[in-house]
């Protein structure tokens, strides 16, 4: 059973960048077939999708985010992370990470992380 | 950008009565959707992609259809534990999710 857990600071200071780092378990982040993606939910609102990576390396960005992402992939600690650049209040929200898998949708969900902006 | 609008906004019905969710695209996506189940604090959970097909441990109550624009997810008797917020997705270009269809007890 593949796992996936976020980890990082909850909270974080307007224009700093926020790190988030997803532990893969239960699976090898180089299985074929699959992206490793990053999702948040704003407060009491729907879902966005923010980016994924291959273990390769290659990486799809959301147009909206695309000029303050990265994410990046460490296939010997089976873990993809997260930086997000100049954060404001309107980047409070709970941050997931989730695994594209080879039915076409995202199969597999770390349990979310909530990282507020505030000062 | 593809938008999903999804109605109604919220369904109030009670155990045992049959739930029918919709999801409209803002142009084709062939049969790339994906809906989820979530709860309060919960992440969310797949419950069907490619608009009809169930992963493993959905139960059978819970069905898909639709392609091109029009979708809909229907539980045909909803348990307690139905209750939730239901959630489309697309594939077709990038991801976008649909902004949340919340079942709960009448």
């Amino acid at each position: 059973q593949v796992q996936l857990q976020e980890s990082g600071p909850g909270l974080v200071k307007p224009s700093q960048p926020l790190s988030l780092t997803c532990t893969v378990s239960g699976g090898s982040i180089s299985s074929g077939g699959t992206n490793w993606n990053w999702i948040r939910q704003l407060p009491g609102r729907g879902l966005e999708w923010i980016g994924y990576i291959y273990y390769s390396g290659s990486t799809y960005y959301s147009p909206s985010l695309k000029s303050r992402i990265t994410i990046s992939v460490d296939t010997s600690e089976n873990q993809f992370s997260l930086r997000l650049t100049s954060v404001t209040a309107a980047d409070t929200a709970v941050y997931y990470c989730a695994r594209y898998g080879p039915t076409g949708a995202f199969d597999y969900w770390g349990q979310g992380t909530l990282v507020t902006v505030s000062s | 950008e593809i938008v999903l609008t999804q109605s109604p906004a919220t369904l109030s019905l009670s155990p045992g009565e049959r739930a029918t969710l919709s999801c409209r695209a803002s142009q084709s996506i062939a049969g790339s959707l994906a809906w989820y189940q979530q709860k309060p604090g919960q992440a969310p959970r797949l419950l069907m992609y490619d608009a009809s097909k169930r992963p493993t441990g959905v139960p059978a109550r819970f069905s898909g259809r639709g392609s091109g624009t029009d979708f809909t997810l229907t539980i045909s008797s909803l348990e307690p534990e139905d209750f939730a917020v239901y959630y489309c997705q697309q594939r077709s270009n990038f991801h976008t999710f649909g902004q949340g269809t919340k079942l709960e007890i009448k």
